[in-house]
């Protein structure tokens, strides 16, 4: 299995902070990779998807980039939205597999 | 607008069975990847296969094969996950998601989720 590795695991932050989270896979899956923001309660949001590409309807702060194995979401400004947990996912090869998650909470 | 509704939550014994249901409107139903991810309170998701309604194709996760069975009617649009014996580990949050692809070509990850069926098994 392609092991999904996320850190941090918590991440504190303020509103208008840069915010940067990583997810580095096991081996190599291309840019077949996903980010979602998940709230309490709440489905998963797909925000990012094939690495850098941004869903329709999320705002432009956040992105997504890619170096080998290496993941980043950034989120260029926080806004009060965005405290949240956000988890990688990749489904570049069975079984697909996700990321511990990294919980944004308020500094 | 593309919605998945899921069936109800669910209290249960540890060994009775059980079947859930995702219910899709919105898309073509046959033509899209349809995904069984489960969520522990407080953990993070886990993929347990996907189904392509159109052919019935599953592909299962190993930790989940034999555990669960997938299926779908194709009459109701509609999605199952069953399992013929529960256990007291399967109390999870079970959604059902698309698997969306852009342009027809780009596969986007799961795009739409169903708002999830919470399972509690208990004796």
């Amino acid at each position: 299995d392609i092991q999904m590795t996320q850190s941090p695991s918590t991440l504190s932050a303020s509103v208008g902070d840069r915010v940067t989270i990583s997810c580095r896979a096991s081996e190599s899956i291309s840019s077949w990779l996903a980010w979602y923001q998940q709230k309490p309660g709440k489905t998963p949001n797909l925000l990012i998807y094939k690495a850098s590409t941004l869903e329709s309807g999320v705002p432009t702060r956040f992105s997504g980039s890619e170096s080998g194995t290496e993941f980043t979401l950034t989120i260029s400004s926080l806004q009060p939205d965005d405290f949240a947990t956000y988890y990688c996912h990749q489904y570049r090869a069975y079984p697909e597999t996700f990321g511990q998650g990294t919980k944004v909470e308020m500094k | 607008e593309v919605q998945l509704v899921q069936s109800g939550a669910e209290v249960k014994k540890p060994g009775e069975s059980l079947t859930i249901s995702c219910k899709v409107s919105g898309y073509n139903f046959m033509h899209y990847w349809l995904g069984w991810v489960r969520q522990v309170p407080g953990r993070g998701p886990e993929w347990m296969g996907n189904i392509y309604p159109d052919d019935s194709d599953i592909r299962y996760n190993p930790s989940f094969e034999g555990q669960v069975t997938m299926s779908v009617d194709r009459s109701l649009n509609t999605a199952y996950l069953h399992w013929t014996s529960l256990k007291a580990s399967d109390t999870a949050v079970y959604y059902c998601a698309r698997h969306g692809v852009d342009h027809g070509v780009t596969p986007k990850g799961f795009d739409s989720w169903g708002r999830g069926t919470l399972v509690t098994v208990s004796s």
